[in-house]
């Protein structure tokens, strides 16, 4: 069974240009969740989808990212413009099921961005 | 949720038990203890959550105080593949999504 997959893996772009991410959960997950590790501090947090809806998503830094899951499957996140603080890895999770003993997450390898 | 403390660093040696402790005072009733690790720059692996009995699987074993205000990850023989970074955090079942892994300890297996 394949895991959870990240694209790309790497991504380099100048302060102000947009990137996006994609995340391909493992097939039957409907629960979805983005975590980044900025340099130098702990894995955050950022949101969590159960199908195509946002369920909590306190840990959105500022409007400048932006999260989609359309259809339920795949997930995006946008960042734009990119500023500087926004380097880091930026991970991806899935679970079958938000509670109970089916919310072991899975984790992605990550998308590793620079802005420059 | 509850913050967790974690030794900053461990070393083990290849074939013994490595034994990971981790402080969480402030737990409250209906918080599982769950323990991730990260090796080298992949993603968090999940190992294992409990409640207040101790559990097992085929990775580690998870002890936890009676009074729940800490827990040991034991993992029953290291292997050079163990080193990694491992993370304590402890939250409630159903938010499953929310939480933050802290610093976490870093164990490294020496042959």
């Amino acid at each position: 069974e394949a895991g959870v997959t990240q694209f790309p893996s790497h991504s380099v772009i100048e302060k102000g240009q947009t990137v996006t991410l994609r995340c391909d959960p493992i097939s039957g997950h409907d629960n979805l969740y983005w975590y980044r590790r900025v340099m130098g501090k702990e894995i955050k947090f950022l949101l969590h989808f159960v199908k195509e809806s946002k369920q909590d998503e306190s840990g959105m830094p500022n409007n400048r990212f932006l999260a989609e899951r359309t259809g339920g499957t795949y997930s995006t996140l946008k960042v734009q413009p990119a500023e500087l603080e926004d380097s880091g890895v930026y991970f991806c999770a899935s679970s079958q099921d938000g509670q109970g003993r089916n919310n072991e997450q899975f984790f992605g390898p990550g998308t590793r961005l620079t802005v420059l | 949720d509850a913050k967790t403390t974690q030794p900053p660093s461990m070393d083990c040696a290849e074939g013994r038990a490595a034994n990971l402790p981790c402080n969480h005072s402030t737990i409250s009733g209906n918080e599982y203890v769950y323990w991730y690790r990260q090796i080298h720059s992949q993603g968090p692996q999940y190992i294992i959550h409990g409640l207040k009995n101790n559990e097992t699987n085929e990775m580690a074993s998870l002890i936890i105080t009676e009074d729940r205000k800490s827990s040991t990850l034991i993992l029953p023989h290291a292997t050079l593949r163990d080193t990694a970074v491992y993370y304590c955090i402890v939250r409630v079942e159903t938010n499953a999504g929310k939480s933050t892994f802290g610093d976490g300890t870093t164990l490294t297996v020496k042959p």
